[in-house]
């Protein structure tokens, strides 16, 4: 089975630009969760989407916002993009509350 | 929310050497994960353990639930082993993960 893909791996913004990242999850799961690591914040929970729908949201503004598709692909979007944003945001994905494995990450920087 | 303690935070060791990271948690919980973070960032899976021992080679982790902590076990250290070791427990009843602040582990040739 193919791992949890993202993409693009590297992205370089400017502020008040925005931005999307996509997701595809392991064949056959249908949560897929994001999370942030910063340096100074580790590992913050963004939102979790089941079946198109999105189950839980973390502590982050609006701008923050994501989707879920069909076939369980997800994206997140950054609007207004701020240097703090500048992080690695990695995406998740598992088979009904059960072990998550993740992918290997978009590293986003905001100059 | 619940809260997720590692320590220690750093430990720097000799190749060879054997290891012991922990894991403490605030609440109940019905599973937790260990997960390698490697130098490209990604989270690579360890152990799926909510309780009991297990062992995967040089690796073990064991997790005593009603004392709300968890160990893992590194043995025969190796270069390869170095880098940021994570807990990780869901919120009750969702997908959502807290993760420790992890463990640095460098290991010395």
């Amino acid at each position: 089975k193919a791992g949890v893909t993202q993409t693009p791996r590297y992205l370089i913004k400017t502020r008040g630009q925005q931005v999307t990242l996509s997701c595809s999850p392991i064949s056959g799961h249908r949560s897929v969760s994001w999370y942030q690591q910063t340096p100074g914040q580790g590992l913050q929970f963004l939102f979790e989407y089941f079946s198109e729908t999105q189950r839980n949201k973390g502590n982050f503004p609006g701008r923050f916002s994501g989707r879920q598709f069909s076939n369980s692909r997800s994206e997140m979007n950054v609007s207004t993009l701020e240097l703090g944003d500048s992080a690695l945001y990695l995406c998740a994905s598992s088979w009904y509350n059960n072990e998550q494995f993740f992918g290997p990450g978009t590293r986003l920087t905001v100059l | 929310g619940i809260q997720v303690e590692q320590s220690p935070p750093d430990l720097i060791l000799q190749e060879g050497a054997n290891s012991t990271l922990r894991c403490n948690f605030s609440d109940s919980v019905n599973n937790l994960q260990w997960f390698h973070q490697n130098p490209w960032g990604q989270l690579i899976n360890l152990f799926y353990i909510p309780s009991g021992t297990k062992q995967n080679g040089r690796l073990s982790a064991t997790t005593v639930a009603t004392e709300r902590y968890s160990l893992l076990y590194i043995s025969s250290s190796q270069t390869t082993d170095s880098g940021v070791y994570f807990c990780a427990v869901p919120n009750f009843g969702n997908e959502k993960l807290t993760f420790g602040t992890g463990t640095r582990l460098t290991i010395i040739p």
